[in-house]
């Protein structure tokens, strides 16, 4: 079965610096997000994104972040400035979209950001 | 409360018990999804239920829709230690990017 994939599992990363999370979403779908735990809490939206633009965003996705689609196949989240409070667990998910709706949501295994 | 709140935090039964789990949520939905979580691992999808369906099945796994209390219970059947995870509903809302509310969810561990 097709699987989301994430890259890499486990970053450490140094406070101010940038770092750049990679998703592989499954091939034919259309809409791609990503969520962020923060240990211990639940699961929050970060941002979605179709047809090469974002579709919706939430408080959390400041100017701080911004995803991108470079070519066919990966889907990037970066963060330009990391702060201690952005160490998380980052989801990438993909959805096949409006062509088929009621799909559920394919989660990669995560990437676990720490920022020290 | 919030869109998408479990109820109970956690729970502890026996192994071959059955496990229930319910979720509350404020708005209207396209549908509503529950996803399993092992420690520190990603998100498995269970099961996605429409709004305009009230119950379905998938093998131990049972799952119920009340629309009019904006409510939904997971069970689980004849539970086994492998079970033991946390559990989360998420909301997929009437508008927007179907993007996904989840709510707080639910510690389950199956003592053998």
């Amino acid at each position: 079965e097709p699987e989301v994939t994430q890259t890499p599992s486990h970053q450490v990363t140094q406070m101010g610096q940038e770092v750049i999370l990679r998703c592989v979403p499954i091939s034919n779908h259309l809409y791609f997000y990503w969520y962020r735990q923060i240990l211990g809490q639940k699961v929050e939206f970060l941002v979605s994104f179709y047809n090469n633009e974002i579709s919706e965003k939430s408080e959390i996705f400041d100017d701080q972040f911004s995803v991108e689609r470079p070519d066919g196949s990966n889907f990037t989240l970066k963060i330009r400035s990391t702060k201690l409070e952005d160490s998380a667990m980052y989801f990438c998910a993909s959805n096949p979209g409006h062509s088929t709706p009621n799909q559920p949501q394919h989660f990669g295994d995560g990437t676990r950001l720490s920022i020290l | 409360s919030q869109q998408g709140e479990e109820d109970p935090q956690a729970l502890s039964i026996q192994e071959g018990e059955n496990a229930t789990m319910n979720c509350s949520y404020k708005t209207s939905i396209n549908n509503l999804q529950w996803y399993r979580q092992n420690s520190g691992r990603g998100l498995v999808h269970l099961i996605l239920i429409r709004s305009n369906e009230r119950e379905k099945h998938s093998g131990r796994l049972r799952v119920t829709l009340d629309t009019s209390k904006k409510s939904s219970s997971l069970l689980i059947t004849a539970s086994r230690a492998a079970d033991t995870a946390s559990y989360f509903c998420a909301t997929d809302l009437a508008k927007g990017a179907q993007k996904l509310v989840f709510g707080q969810g639910t510690r389950l561990t199956i003592n053998p």
